[in-house]
């Protein structure tokens, strides 16, 4: 089965404190791998598309990175506004349709 | 990055009500529309996709008779929500697709309905 899993579910920093999250995806024939970024109340923001492994995409205090399995995105030096739920999603070969992970809950304090 | 309109943001009306949401792609050409539920806390659930000028597809589960969706342009999209209860509050957020399935599908804002 198609799955997307994102972790951690939610993600607490200080501003400044770099870390990373995860999302794993078991998807066949894997057409792109994209992340989102979505304030509360608002729809999701595109911030980066992942095509093969490898790939590396960066973004201000953002970098996406692809694997065959999973994606990372890398939080370098993150301030309270980086605070959202990061959303990554998996495209199938030969379909527009996006399968979504849950999300992680990310809250930079300063 | 490319900009979906969605309107409106917010709705309450009461329960049997029908209730139509807008979906707009104002600097491109949507082939495909996609409408999504999100309750709070959770990921997107693709509802429905829409193409230009044919019937929708409905996801497993999906009522096509409760959630009608309308693609008549490259640049509309429309959802109705056909007498709606208070189980059918949640956020609806719509997206639109390029031609080239490589491209990221960009989002509207979402609407808020919420039915009493």
């Amino acid at each position: 089965e198609d799955q997307v899993t994102q972790s951690p579910e939610a993600l607490r920093l200080q501003e400044g404190e770099s870390s990373s999250l995860n999302c794993s995806y078991t998807v066949s024939g894997l057409r792109g791998l994209f992340w989102y970024r979505q304030d509360p109340g608002k729809g999701p923001e595109f911030l980066f598309t992942l095509y093969s492994a490898g790939e590396e995409k960066e973004k201000e205090r953002l970098k996406a990175t692809l694997t065959k399995k999973e994606s990372f995105l890398h939080i370098t030096a993150p301030k309270p506004e980086d605070s959202a739920t990061y959303l990554c999603a998996a495209r199938m070969d030969s379909s527009y349709k996006l399968i979504f992970g849950s999300g992680t809950r990310l809250l930079v304090r300063p | 990055g490319a900009v979906v309109s969605q309107h409106p943001s917010w709705v309450i009306c009461k329960s049997g009500t029908s209730v139509k949401i807008e979906c707009r792609s104002l600097d491109f050409q949507a082939t495909t529309m996609f409408w999504y539920r999100q309750f709070p806390k959770q990921s997107l659930m693709l509802m429905a996709t829409s193409n230009e000028g044919s019937k929708a597809t409905y996801e497993q589960g999906v009522e096509k008779d409760k959630f009608l969706i309308n693609h008549a342009s490259l640049t509309l999209s429309t959802l109705t929500v056909t007498s709606a209860h208070p189980e059918d509050s949640s956020f609806y957020i719509c997206s639109a697709g390029h031609r080239q399935p490589n491209q990221p599908q960009h989002f509207g804002d979402g609407t808020r309905l919420s039915i009493l």
